[in-house]
């Protein structure tokens, strides 16, 4: 299995700030996997972060908006730019274990409100 | 490209009565398939996974789940409801273990007393 933290926890911005959320992982992983989840919404996949390799968007998510560092098999951060209240949400970041399993694992989420 | 679709954003049922949540797929390839539990203010729990294997797979919690190609349903069931079942579930889907997951819109399940 991988234990996930994330950084903070929970956040109150002012719109046009920044935050960057960061994810540590307790084992090393290939894939990382960054989710938003508005409120009372499913959860959206922003981007795939491969360690060595530039993040990979969905449609709808850009690198400026959403800029992602991956330095290593343990940790990523994403950073949520230029805040409006539209971006009040939860993220998360998932990893896939390197288990037989292949299971994904989601971190508890940051909680992101934007006033 | 693949997509889950959740019939019901809020189910409603009586404690120890049967639970149901229905999930449809559309896969161009051989699904991966998964539901997930998401208690109130608390991270996202796997329930169960299909992985090609049996068709019939059986989760935590009690819950099961049934893959059918033929409907592209991988709906899921328990049951006896509990009162401690009162959560949001998600269905999923994915082209892999290991590749990105593509979540359904939810739904909220109640229990009645």
């Amino acid at each position: 299995s991988a234990v996930i933290s994330q950084k903070p926890s929970r956040d109150i911005c002012q719109r046009g700030t920044s935050l960057t959320i960061q994810c540590q992982v307790d084992s090393q992983v290939t894939m990382m996997f960054w989710y938003r989840q508005q409120p009372g919404q499913s959860l959206t996949l922003i981007a795939t972060a491969n360690q060595g390799s530039e993040a990979t968007y969905e449609s709808g998510f850009v690198i400026d908006k959403f800029p992602i560092s991956r330095p290593n098999l343990t940790f990523s951060t994403l950073t949520v730019s230029n805040l409006s209240p539209e971006d009040s949400s939860i993220y998360l970041c998932s990893v896939v274990g390197q288990d037989v399993s292949y299971e994904q694992y989601f971190g508890p989420g940051t909680r992101l409100t934007v006033t | 490209a693949q997509s889950v679709t959740q019939l019901g954003s809020h189910v409603s049922v009586s404690e120890g009565a049967l639970v149901l949540l229905r999930c449809n797929y559309s896969s161009s390839v051989p699904p991966y398939l998964f539901w997930y539990v998401q208690y109130p203010n608390q991270g996202l729990q796997l329930l169960l996974k299909y992985t090609s294997a049996a068709t019939l797979v059986k989760g935590i919690n009690g819950f099961e789940a049934e893959f059918k190609k033929s409907e592209t349903s991988f709906h899921l069931t328990k049951p006896s409801a509990h009162m401690s079942d009162a959560a949001e579930y998600f269905c999923a889907v994915s082209l892999s273990s290991a590749s990105k997951i593509i979540f359904g819109s939810g739904t909220r399940l109640s229990i009645r007393p």
